[in-house]
């Protein structure tokens, strides 16, 4: 697509409950990272996902949080058992593979997470 | 990576251009300076990076120091759809242990009509 596609923009969930976000990276673009933002915050690094690699996933906070990629394409971040500090914007970046051009990343609008 | 230092505001008066410092004493010869901006509830957006040349676009220029320690983003005619978070992050272009940026606090850039 033209541009990095996230879904849903918003979500409100109860606590406990789990969610999953979407992310459909730019096609061609090899790599794709999940950060977030909390209110008033910077991005906090959370996943990193390049090529048939091991994603490095060295920002997750807890076990609650995982991420895929299938078919080296979409993503998916899934939070378990959600908690109110999980509240944030989850925002998904992706990029040409190191050596192909780099221009930068391409950000996503992100995903606005309510945890009540 | 490196760390970075900028201030965390700056003013500029509309139509004039926005000089924003990044402190980076620490970088290392294969780290670009890359710079970012976040404008209110979007995601942040690429706007330029240099490794030791200055650098320009449609959007900007990169300056970066001799000794490539600092470096400063030029805006050369500030508009008010340029009041932004602006992020200054150092890191490897190829390959290395990661490949993921680190964002900082940024520099809010507020334009003043």
């Amino acid at each position: 697509g033209a541009g990095v596609s996230q879904s849903p923009s918003n979500k409100v969930t109860e606590k406990g409950k789990d969610v999953e976000l979407r992310c459909d990276p730019i096609s061609g673009h090899t790599a794709l990272y999940w950060y977030r933002q909390s209110l008033g915050q910077g991005l906090e690094f959370l996943i990193y996902f390049q090529g048939n690699s091991a994603p490095d996933k060295s920002g997750l906070p807890s076990d609650r949080f995982s991420a895929e990629r299938t078919g080296g394409s979409v993503s998916t971040l899934t939070i378990q058992r959600t908690q109110q500090e999980d509240s944030a914007v989850y925002l998904c970046a992706s990029s040409f593979q190191p050596g192909q051009g780099n221009y930068g990343y391409t950000f996503g609008s992100g995903t606005r997470l309510t945890v009540v | 990576d490196a760390k970075t230092t900028q201030p965390p505001s700056m003013d500029c008066a509309e139509g004039r251009a926005a000089n924003l410092p990044c402190n980076h004493s620490t970088i290392s010869g294969n780290e670009y300076v890359y710079w970012y901006r976040q404008i209110h509830s979007q995601g942040p957006q690429y706007i330029i990076h240099g490794l030791k040349n200055n650098e320009t676009n449609e959007m900007a220029s990169l300056i970066i120091t001799e000794d490539r320690k600092s470096s400063t983003l030029i805006l050369p005619h500030a508009t008010l759809r340029d009041t932004a978070v602006y992020y200054c992050i150092v890191r490897v272009e190829y390959g290395g242990a990661t490949n993921k940026l680190i964002f900082g606090t940024g520099t809010l850039l507020a334009v003043q009509p």
